[in-house]
């Protein structure tokens, strides 16, 4: 399975900034996806991220809110924007691949981010 | 639209008390339904890939059942270090095949 690390693994902004996650991985991916996860509730997609093209949002989530970078097959990039303290939350990214068409998913470890 | 529910919200056992955790989903045919470990403050952590009506998976004291309902994942002689929440996840044979996400259980085994 792939490593996977997340940077920063926390962090305390103030409203109206932006915060730029970043996810790194060890091998080459084919998927890479990012989650919401807020207190005590499960996860929920964002986006999927795709190498060398714009990502695929979800319902309920933006580009211009949450812009996502995917340079190459082992990185990829979530910027919360004009952050609010409803962005409070942990956001994940995960990985999928090798051809399978199931996606079992790896998770980085998370970033935790609270807005005040 | 693709759905899942989990039972029960949370269950605390006694060491040894084995159980069952419910995973109850309605997708538009099933592509692999999905188990997860997540403990606190970490990332979810891959356990079981089931894919049709029948399979069974087994690691160490969790087995994991499917039938075209729902899953169970069974746990015998829990230990503390079971505890965790888990997640079950289901992907339908759809053109997108986005992956939902179960709200979980929280299990606690008390020594």
């Amino acid at each position: 399975s792939a490593v996977i690390s997340q940077k920063p693994s926390r962090d305390i902004c103030q409203r109206g900034t932006s915060l730029t996650i970043q996810c790194q991985v060890d091998s080459q991916v084919t998927m890479m996806f990012w989650y919401r996860q807020q207190p005590g509730q499960s996860l929920t997609l964002i986006a999927t991220a795709n190498q060398g093209s714009e990502a695929t949002y979800e319902s309920g989530f933006v580009i211009d809110k949450f812009p996502i970078s995917r340079p190459n097959l082992t990185f990829s990039t979530l910027t919360v924007s004009n952050m609010s303290p409803e962005d409070s939350s942990i956001y994940l990214c995960s990985v999928a691949g090798g051809g399978s068409e199931t996606y079992e998913q790896y998770f980085g470890p998370g970033t935790r981010l609270t807005v005040t | 639209e693709d759905q899942v529910t989990q039972s029960p919200e949370a269950l605390r056992l006694q060491e040894g008390e084995s159980s069952s955790l419910n995973c109850s989903y309605t997708v538009s045919g099933l592509r692999g339904l999905f188990w997860y470990r997540q403990d606190p403050g970490k990332g979810p952590e891959f356990l079981f890939t089931l894919y049709s009506a029948g399979e069974e998976k087994e690691k160490e004291r969790l087995k994991a059942t499917l039938t075209k309902k729902e899953s169970f994942l069974h746990i015998t002689a829990p230990k503390p270090e079971d505890s965790a929440t888990y997640l079950c996840a289901v992907q339908g044979k759809t053109s997108y095949d986005k992956v939902i996400f179960g709200p979980g259980t929280s299990l606690s085994v008390i020594p």
